[in-house]
């Protein structure tokens, strides 16, 4: 089975400053993981991915995320926190091994507020 | 450039009432999911479809089923709506089960 724990329900940190939302996972197999972005009242979008090639991923919007087994962590970072990067931030594993409900298991999400 | 295309936006319903909500993609993705999104809970998988002709249930199916009507469209159905029903509801497709997700812009549901 399956799961991730988002270490932060809320995250402050003021503009210009750097952000870290932190994510532990469990997963029996070699998992695939993700971190999506959800802006209020929104879709879920994309933001990088790490599916067994490089442990440092990049993402959009200048964010990335750094994959260590030993860990088992997937924490998200970006150097320097913009206004726009308010939302909620989820992060998703998923090690489906074609015998049950598993798919994308999502953390509880993590809220980033960005102070002026 | 649809991608995912969920509808409708918002509803109310009664309780005891049924819905059907659409989903369709255009992406040729062979695995679609249900999702339903409450706050603090992060999004919870309902069903799923692997591939189209089967589905699996997910972490919360009670009170749900659901219809893989071809590879593009995934419906989801509440026979007998309850007020525990109320969320957001989102569509989401993959080329695979284990790849990246996209979403469609979710369904919020209000049941009184």
């Amino acid at each position: 089975a399956q799961s991730v724990t988002q270490l932060d329900s809320h995250v402050s940190v003021s503009e210009g400053t750097p952000v870290l939302l932190r994510c532990n996972y469990s997963s029996s197999y070699s998992p695939s993981l993700f971190w999506y972005v959800q802006h209020p009242n929104k879709g879920l979008q994309l933001l990088l991915k790490y599916t067994s090639a490089a442990t440092l991923v990049k993402g959009i919007n200048g964010f990335e995320a750094e994959f260590k087994k030993s860990e088992t962590s997937f924490h998200l970072t970006k150097p320097s926190a913009h206004m726009s990067d308010a939302a909620e931030y989820f992060c998703v594993v998923s090690d489906y091994s074609g015998g049950g409900a598993d798919g994308l298991t999502f953390g509880k999400g993590t809220h980033l507020i960005i102070q002026p | 450039n649809a991608g995912v295309t969920q509808t409708p936006k918002f509803q109310v319903l009664k309780t005891g009432q049924s819905m059907t909500l659409q989903c369709a993609q255009d992406m040729n993705h062979n695995s679609m999911y249900w999702y339903r999104q409450d706050p603090g809970m992060g999004l919870r998988l309902i069903y799923y479809s692997a591939s189209e002709g089967t589905t699996d249930k997910g972490e919360v199916p009670n009170g749900y089923n659901v219809s893989r009507l071809n590879k593009r469209e995934f419906s989801l159905r509440l026979e007998s709506a309850a007020p525990s029903q109320t969320s957001v509801y989102f569509c989401a497709s993959s080329e695979e089960v284990n790849t990246e997700a996209f979403f469609g812009q979710g369904t919020r549901l209000t049941v009184v």
